[in-house]
């Protein structure tokens, strides 16, 4: 079945560096997802996706999909308390499940 | 536009015992999903409604199942409960027509602990 890989698990990071998660899958995708969780919380979709070589901008955030639509990444400029969290990438499969990547974890040292 | 409702919010059961779940969507999605939450495993995904009937499956035994009515609220039921089980469960909600989805809305989910 579909597999997305994200990675790394976990990433601690001193406040004001920067951080990037990657995903990858084995198959072409459609699009993806990326969503945040906060501890405690549930996920809360930040941006969707679809264009081969997309890369797209939310303030700290840049979202980029790979030309050949396998994989994708989500930086974060000069990290902030307020990004802790764990964010996950989703894609849909053959069946039009939505997969979710196992997540990465982002802890911020003050 | 309420979000996504899930109750209850939690749950302490016995080992043996069922369970049922319930999730009212976003006012207009009719697409349904529920996942379960573990720290080692991440989102799991359980199963999809789309206007009353089961559109996908994940790979869960036969003891998790689901429904949802004519008003796209779902519910999840787990039977003969196991230590394994406690898990944070998520409804997310989406529009979705001729192929074409839109993004999770994810409730709060239900907090269910199997002692």
């Amino acid at each position: 079945g579909q597999q997305v890989m994200q990675i790394p698990q976990y990433q601690h990071v001193q406040e004001g560096e920067d951080f990037t998660t990657y995903c990858n899958s084995s198959t072409t995708l459609s699009n993806i997802q990326w969503y945040k969780q906060r501890p405690g919380g549930h996920p809360v979709f930040l941006i969707q996706l679809v264009k081969s070589g997309e890369v797209k901008k939310q303030k700290r955030l840049t979202f980029q999909f790979g030309e050949a639509k396998k994989n994708s990444s989500l930086h974060i400029t000069a990290t902030q308390t307020t990004d802790v969290g764990t964010y996950f990438c989703a894609v849909g499969n053959r069946d039009d499940k939505i997969i979710f990547g196992k997540g990465t974890r982002l802890h911020i040292l003050p | 536009k309420a979000g996504v409702t899930q109750t209850p919010r939690y749950l302490i059961k016995t080992r043996g015992q069922q369970v049922t779940l319930s999730c009212s969507p976003i006012s207009g999605h009719r697409s349904v999903s529920w996942y379960q939450q573990t720290p080692g495993q991440g989102l799991q995904f359980l199963f999809e409604y789309f206007s009353e009937t089961q559109r996908n499956k994940g790979n869960f035994p036969g003891r998790f199942s689901g429904r949802q009515f004519s008003n796209s609220r779902s519910e999840m039921n787990v039977s003969t409960l196991e230590l394994g089980d406690s898990a944070l469960y998520l409804c997310a909600s989406s529009w979705y027509s001729a192929g074409l989805r839109g993004e999770a809305f994810f409730g709060q989910g239900t907090r269910l602990t199997v002692v």
